[in-house]
Parts: C-alpha cells; sequence; structure tokens
C-alpha cells in the first residue's frame, strides 16, 4: 500500500515562528500536494509538485513556501506563522498518467497558531 | 469558474439507505471521485467514475451522468461507522482534483 507519512499529528507554534511541516512518501509518485482543510471549507490546494524542484501555486498560497529537493519529500514552510494559519493541512501524492488513480493522503497534521 | 456542490450534513438510521448527491461544473472532466473522511482523520478512496452509468461495490454504490453534471454515491445497509464526511471530486482537465466541501453523515441508532 501507498505511504503518505506527515511528520507531525499535532502542532502548536506561535506566532512569527517559522514552521516546517514534513511529507514523505514511500511509492515513487511524481505529484504531490498540499491541503488546508477548514470546517465549512473543503480542500483548499496551497501548492502542488509534478516534479523533483518543480513547485506550482495552487488556490491559496499566500504565506506559505514548499520544496521539494527529492521525489518522495515535499514540504511545507509558514514563513511566518498567523494565527489565520491555524488549520489542518493534508499531504497527498498521485501517479502520473493513470486517470482512475485518486490521490493517497497523509494522516494529517493539526496545526495550531498562538 | 469551477464548482462543486454537495449538501452540508445529512441524517440517516441504522440499516437504511442514503443517496449523497453531488453536482459539478468544471473545465472538463476526467473522472469523479468519492472518498470517505472520519472526524480528524485523513480523506480515503471508495469510488471512481469516469463513465456514465452506476458503480457498485459492496454496501456503496456510485452514479455518475456527465450531460447533467451529476453524480450520487449510495450507501447501503447503513453501519454507524459509516458516520463521516463524504467528499465529492472531480478531476479537471488539467488532471487536478477539484473538492466539493463535504457532506457530513450522521447516523442514528
Amino acid at each position: 500500500d501507498v505511504k503518505v507519512t506527515q511528520s507531525s499529528r499535532y502542532l502548536v507554534k506561535r506566532t512569527g515562528e517559522k514552521v516546517f511541516l514534513e511529507c514523505v512518501q514511500d511509492m515513487d509518485h511524481e505529484n504531490m500536494f498540499w491541503y488546508r482543510q477548514d470546517p465549512g471549507l473543503g480542500l483548499r490546494l496551497i501548492y502542488f509538485s509534478y516534479d523533483v524542484k518543480m513547485k506550482e501555486k495552487g488556490d491559496i498560497p499566500e504565506g506559505y513556501s514548499v520544496s521539494r529537493e527529492k521525489k518522495e519529500r515535499f514540504s511545507l514552510i509558514l514563513e511566518s506563522a498567523s494565527t489565520n494559519q491555524t488549520s489542518m493541512y493534508l499531504c497527498a501524492s498521485s501517479l502520473s498518467g493513470v486517470e482512475s488513480y485518486g490521490y493517497t493522503f497523509g494522516s494529517g497534521t493539526r496545526l495550531t497558531v498562538v | 469558474g469551477q464548482n462543486i456542490d454537495q449538501p452540508t450534513e445529512m441524517t440517516a438510521t441504522e440499516g437504511a439507505i442514503v443517496q449523497i448527491n453531488c453536482t459539478y461544473q468544471t473545465s472538463g472532466f476526467n473522472g469523479l471521485f468519492w472518498y470517505q473522511q472520519h472526524a480528524g482523520e485523513a480523506p480515503t478512496f471508495l469510488s471512481y467514475n469516469v463513465l456514465d452509468g452506476l458503480e457498485e461495490k459492496g454496501r456503496f454504490s456510485s452514479f455518475l451522468s456527465r450531460s447533467k453534471g451529476y453524480s450520487y454515491l449510495l450507501l447501503k445497509e447503513l453501519q454507524m461507522k459509516d458516520s463521516a464526511s463524504y467528499l465529492c471530486a472531480v478531476k479537471d482537465s488539467n488532471y487536478q482534483l477539484i473538492w466539493g466541501a463535504g457532506t457530513k453523515l450522521i447516523i442514528k441508532p
């Protein structure tokens, strides 16, 4: 089974801190995604990547950056955390070229910024 | 713009049948997915439809009408463990998944 592992299940950070959320997948998937999920708003795409060193902005990239130095790892960075970035963050990966293939998600990181 | 609509919340009784509807307007269509998400957990894949018609998988079935931009997820013989949110998502012309906000399903004994 594909596994997508997020480094932390729960995080509490202070306003202004730099925050790193790590995601690793073990099935050689080309595509990786970072979402945030808030009640009533569903999944909102922050950034995605189709290849190593490649990144694309999603719908809500402001206040975030990403890094993909290796195929299996996709990191989300909050340069200066703010309280409105308190949310559930979900990483996902998928295979290219297979239309029926959806996304496999990590277990999520619930981030609280105080 | 792209839009996926599904009801916010539904309630059903254990042992009964429930149908969760999803309507979509997207730039292109490369398939529709249903995911299940229990509270505090990650979404997990339930079904995929790309052609019109019904796909059955045990107690769960999913239907698609591309001409109407419409899908539903049918859950039979409901169990308490089916209490979860159900997310509808469409793969658009860029092969990205566009997500609905999810339907919270509450099962009562």
